[in-house]
């Protein structure tokens, strides 16, 4: 089975600061990865996901993450905050269709806050 | 992606009743989840959805609990059943696309339930 860990269940940033949300798994196969966001009083929206081929993604909203296999990492940033960005992010791995198809692992959530 | 709706957006339930989610999607998708978050916490997979047969619980969770339809490639409804206050959270629903490779989940808006 997988693991994600999420380091920092919460992150408090400045208005134009950098942010840089931790995400690591545990897997005995090279996942999907996904990062999505959740709004106050909303579901969950996908940011951006890795699946094969270049290692770094770009998601809506000016977010990015890197796909580092040997640190079995998958970090979330994005240069400079706006304080639109204060929401919980969460971090999700799939086993790629596994005995599990189609099950996805969440971690336990970031909450991001930006100051003014 | 999809479009995802859930009804109710909320509701506020006594404790001993029961209470129908529904989750429409407005194109046909192969797979399709339920998932629950407690408050303050990550999401948790009650079941899969599967068309044409028994929903696939997670370790934790009973048909008798949440009982799961699927007529079709599009709809899906769980059901809390003999709430308790322990039932209080957010239910949400999520939608796998056949066209889309990567287990890429999409979800609803959920659904707020408290039970009093």
């Amino acid at each position: 089975a997988q693991s994600v860990t999420q380091l920092g269940s919460h992150v408090s940033v400045s208005e134009g600061a950098l942010v840089l949300l931790r995400c690591n798994y545990s897997s005995s196969v090279p996942p999907y990865l996904f990062w999505y966001v959740q709004y106050p009083n909303q579901g969950l929206q996908l940011l951006l996901k890795y699946t094969t081929g270049a290692t770094l993604v770009k998601g809506i909203n000016g977010f990015e993450a890197e796909f580092k296999k040997s640190e079995t990492s998958f970090h979330l940033t994005k240069p400079s905050a706006h304080m639109s960005d204060a929401a919980e992010y969460f971090c999700a791995v799939s086993d790629r269709g596994g005995s599990t198809l189609g099950r996805l692992y969440f971690g336990r959530g970031t909450q991001l806050t930006v100051w003014p | 992606s999809a479009v995802i709706s859930q009804k109710p957006s909320r509701d506020i339930c006594q404790r001993g009743t029961s209470l129908t989610i529904q989750c429409q999607v407005d194109s046909q998708v192969t797979m399709m989840f339920w998932y629950r978050q407690q408050p303050g916490q990550s999401l948790t997979l009650i079941a899969t959805a599967n068309q044409g047969s028994e929903a696939t619980y997670e370790s934790g969770f009973v048909i008798d609990k949440f009982p799961i339809s699927r007529p079709n490639l599009t709809f899906s409804t769980l059901t809390v059943s003999n709430m308790s206050p322990e039932d209080s959270s957010i239910y949400l629903c999520s939608v796998e696309h056949y066209h889309e490779p990567g287990d890429t989940q999409y979800f609803g808006p959920g659904t707020r339930l408290t039970v009093l």
